[in-house]
């Protein structure tokens, strides 16, 4: 099983600044599957980012997805007041597919 | 634009089955995978597995023994059932389009497990 470890668990910033996220990869994911999720509370997860770097339909372009090796980076270029909410990596390059345990981020 | 809901029991009893249905609205049911996805109240996400109306699927190996999924083709819908549940068990429990990326999601179902 693929372990995904999210970094940090809680990002702390204003409107407007940068927000970069980590998932690391406990080994390799196969044809860089991945993908990143928002949540805000009492919703269900919103795709946001697959194949690694592949915006979903109807996302804004200050998302944006990356990955070096079993490094993989969600920015978000410029925080919207909307952004503050919980986001989780999935790999679904084997099975069981699995979850990061998530980053908060929040507002400064 | 297709729609999910999840519907079933918001309790069950230790020992008892789970079971919910999602059912999809907008679009066929036929043309995709449908996943399950679990979240314990303040906690994170766990993939339960996929299936799709041929009858193949994939399951969590944590939840193998327990779990059962199904789908209905001619009620556009999609089920599931997990045995001898514990409190453990108690979740949100989301219904998804999708065997890779997730990319539509129902609104999610409370299950507590509760004698």
């Amino acid at each position: 099983e693929i372990v995904l470890t999210q970094s940090p668990d809680t990002l702390s910033l204003s409107p407007g600044e940068r927000a970069t996220l980590s998932c690391r990869a406990s080994q390799s994911v196969s044809s860089s599957y991945l993908a990143w999720y928002q949540q805000k509370p009492g919703q269900a997860p919103r795709l946001l980012i697959y194949g690694a770097s592949s915006r979903a339909t109807g996302i804004p372009d200050r998302f944006s997805g990356s990955v070096s090796g079993t490094d993989f980076t969600l920015i978000i270029s410029r925080l919207e007041p909307e952004d503050f909410a919980v986001y989780y990596c999935q790999q679904y390059g084997s099975s069981p597919r699995t979850f990061g345990q998530g980053t908060k981020v929040e507002i400064k | 634009q297709v729609q999910l809901q999840e519907s079933g029991p918001g309790l069950v009893k230790p020992s008892e089955t789970l079971s919910l249905t999602c059912t999809v609205s907008g679009g066929s049911i036929s043309s995709y995978y449908w996943s399950w996805i679990r979240q314990p109240p303040g906690k994170g996400l766990e993939w339960i597995g996929y299936m799709y109306y041929s009858g193949n699927t994939n399951h969590n190996p944590s939840l193998k023994s327990r779990l059962s999924t199904s789908v209905d083709t001619s009620k556009n819908q999609v089920s599931l059932k997990l045995n001898s549940v514990t409190a453990a068990d108690t979740a949100v429990y989301y219904c998804a389009r999708g065997g890779l990326e997730l990319d539509n999601w129902g609104q999610g179902t409370l299950v507590t497990v509760s004698s």
